[in-house]
């Protein structure tokens, strides 16, 4: 079974600093790998996803994602955190081949400072 | 194209009564997922409907139940509520049962008293 497990589940950035959002993923199989975005009272945005392409994956809103099969992480990035970036971040996890199930990361609260 | 949308958006019921979910499925896309999200946390995976056929199920006891209409819309059924089944309800609809495609509606918060 697959599995993802968010590191911090508040992390508070300075407007114009590097986000940095950490994802490890467990998976017996090689897996597609999610990044969502909620604002509160919403549901979830896709930021983007991993599906055995290339391992740098670029998204909306400035953010991208690296697939490190050695780490078995999937770290979102952002070189330049701005105020409307503040929201919840969720890493998922789904295996291409498999039960379809998937399965989410308990999410990332992300503060934007001035 | 309209997107995917859900209804009510906030629900309040007390323990032991029975719900109703809608979620109408954004244009062109034929499955429906269903997921709960619990204060705190992320969602979790209940079900999928797939051409009006249960598609895959969570861990979720046989009280929770669906069912998918020929325009592809569906309904989250709910007995006997709990506490724990306050919640958010998340829908989520895609072409095909695949998840790399799914697009979210903005949910149902349901809170059990």
């Amino acid at each position: 079974a697959q599995s993802v497990t968010q590191l911090g589940s508040h992390v508070s950035v300075s407007e114009g600093a590097l986000v940095l959002l950490r994802c490890n993923y467990s998976s017996s199989v090689p897996p597609y790998l999610f990044w969502y975005v909620q604002y509160p009272n919403q549901g979830l945005q896709l930021l983007l996803k991993y599906t055995s392409a290339a391992t740098l994956v670029k998204g909306i809103n400035g953010f991208e994602a690296e697939f490190k099969k050695s780490e078995t992480s999937f770290h979102l990035t952002k070189p330049s955190a701005h105020m409307s970036d503040a929201a919840e971040y969720f890493c998922a996890v789904s295996d291409p081949g498999g039960n379809n199930d998937m399965r989410f990361g308990a999410g990332t609260r992300l503060t934007v400072k001035p | 194209e309209t997107g995917v949308t859900q209804s009510p958006t906030h629900l309040i019921k007390t323990r032991g009564q029975q719900v109703t979910l809608r979620c109408s499925s954004q244009s062109g896309h034929n499955t429906v997922s269903w997921y709960q999200q619990a204060l705190g946390q992320g969602p979790q995976f209940i079900f999928q409907y797939y051409r009006e056929e249960e598609n895959g199920r969570g861990n979720f006891p046989p009280r929770f139940s669906g069912l998918q209409f020929p325009n592809y819309s569906s309904e989250l059924n709910v007995n006997a509520l709990e506490l724990d089944d306050s919640a958010l309800y998340l829908c989520a609809s895609s072409v095909g049962t695949r998840r790399e495609t799914q697009y979210f509606g903005p949910g149902t918060r349901l809170l059990v008293l």
